[in-house]
């Protein structure tokens, strides 16, 4: 299985601070179409996880561009620009090129 | 506008059976693999099965392999899974997920979840 690891495990920030959230993954994530299948989802507090980005870099929309995701091979990074309240959550990254589908274990984001 | 809406869950004890259901809306259903993906209480996500979208193949977590059993019926647009010998460790919020891929790759819709506890 393609074990996905996160850090930090929580992450403290003061409001309209930047963050960072890096994933890395025990094996490539380049699939045979070429394509790397990296996801970061959103879960808000008592809510269903959103997905951000896919594809490493690609914005879902409605997603704020403040939100950014890079990276390649088994090394990835969410940013976000400039923290806001409502960004408060535990964010997952997730692999979808190989089965069994995986997500990392999570990075608290919480407001200093 | 997409939706997705499960129920099923409930209180069951060790050893029993369960049957969730996702009813669907909004998108052209048999296109596309849908997934069920859960979270134990406090816990992180964890993939447990997809059915493809384009294909008859069925796909599973180890951990539920040979005790669950993900369908799906295109004529109502629901996707389901059968959970037999069920463990306290089942326990968990079951969200149902629709993927952008045939087969897997990426989730872009989740529903609310439905609440599966297991205990005695």
């Amino acid at each position: 299985d393609v074990v996905m690891t996160q850090s930090p495990l929580s992450l403290p920030v003061t409001l309209g601070q930047p963050a960072s959230i890096s994933c890395r993954s025990s094996q490539s994530l380049v699939y045979s179409d070429g394509n790397t299948y990296l996801n970061w989802f959103q879960q808000r507090p008592g809510q269903s996880p959103r997905r951000l980005i896919y594809k490493v870099s690609n914005r879902d929309s409605g997603v704020p561009d403040r939100f950014s995701g890079s990276g390649s091979g088994t090394d990835f990074t969410l940013k976000i620009s400039r923290v806001e309240a409502e960004d408060v959550g535990v964010y997952y990254c997730m692999q979808g090129s190989h089965l069994p589908l995986t997500f990392g274990g999570g990075t608290r984001v919480e407001i200093k | 506008e997409v939706q997705l809406l499960e129920s099923g869950g409930g209180l069951v004890q060790p050893g029993g059976s369960l049957r969730l259901s996702c009813v669907t809306s909004g998108f052209t259903f048999n296109k596309y693999a849908m997934s069920w993906v859960r979270q134990a209480p406090g816990k992180g996500l964890e993939w447990v099965s997809a059915a493809s979208g384009v294909s008859e193949s069925t796909y599973y977590s180890d951990s539920v392999k040979g005790r669950f059993t993900i369908s799906r019926d295109n004529s109502k647009n629901t996707v389901y899974l059968q959970m037999n010998s069920l463990r306290a460790d089942d326990t968990a919020i079951y969200y149902c997920a629709k993927d952008v891929c045939g087969n897997y790759c990426s989730f872009d819709y989740w529903g609310r979840g439905t609440l599966v506890t297991v205990s005695s």
